[in-house]
């Protein structure tokens, strides 16, 4: 049982390239996340989905795009990059009874 | 809002003491409540999760306690090691929410050889 893959581990972005980070989950578990983590800010909710099909937004959506076709799958998408989003991302699932389980991290660098 | 609190920010001891953190919260109105713990440029690992029926649970050496009505947990840690430095952070579920966990920003602890 893997929990909650992300892929890829390290990244550096040129300002103004976008590219998509990976999410999946082998647990069946209906909601998922994506978190930001900053120096002195905490953990910060990007966005999450409560099923395939279903998105939402939470605090710092700006710059962060996401889809949910299948159950397994979470990406985001960083559609133009800007070094204020350089930060350390993690992807987190629950189901209803559980509490989260968070994949280990990518650490994305905009120069 | 519900906001979670995590007193003390920083910790200092030396191995072998028992010791206990901090997680206040707002709103009683929760569904559960994780205890996290984080290395170093790692993820987050969950520790222990409370629902809120529970009073406590026990992992090894970790209880960690949940009072809702006085928007409450403590972790306490028996025996520390060194192995035990890391941050750890409490996240409480709310009720009305499923999907929306409110973390605290974290203790920090050392403990000595």
């Amino acid at each position: 049982n893997a929990g909650v893959t992300q892929t890829p581990k390290f990244q550096v972005l040129k300002t103004g390239q976008s590219m998509t980070l990976q999410c999946a989950q082998d647990m069946n578990h209906e909601y998922m996340s994506w978190y930001r983590q900053d120096p002195g800010m905490g953990l910060r909710l990007i966005h999450y989905s409560v099923g395939a099909g279903i998105t939402d937004q939470g605090e710092v959506p700006n710059g962060y795009n996401v889809s949910r076709s299948t159950t397994e799958d979470f990406p985001l998408r960083l559609l133009s990059a800007a070094p204020s989003q350089t930060s350390v991302y993690f992807c987190a699932s629950t189901g209803d009874n559980y509490g989260y389980t968070f994949g280990s991290g990518t650490r994305l660098t905009v120069v | 809002k519900q906001e979670v609190t995590q007193i003390p920010a920083a910790l200092s001891v030396p191995e072998g003491e028992n010791l206990v953190l901090n997680c206040s919260f707002t709103d009683s109105a929760i569904y559960n409540l994780q205890w996290f713990r984080q290395d170093p440029g790692k993820g987050l690992t969950s520790l222990l999760l409370i629902q809120s029926s529970q009073r406590e649970q026990t992992s090894g050496r970790l209880n960690a306690s949940l009072d809702k009505s006085s928007g409450r947990s403590t972790l306490y840690i028996a025996a520390s090691q060194p192995g035990d430095s890391a941050t750890y952070l409490c996240a409480v579920r709310p009720i009305d929410n499923f999907n929306k966990f409110y973390f605290g920003s974290g203790t920090k602890l050392n403990v000595k050889p």
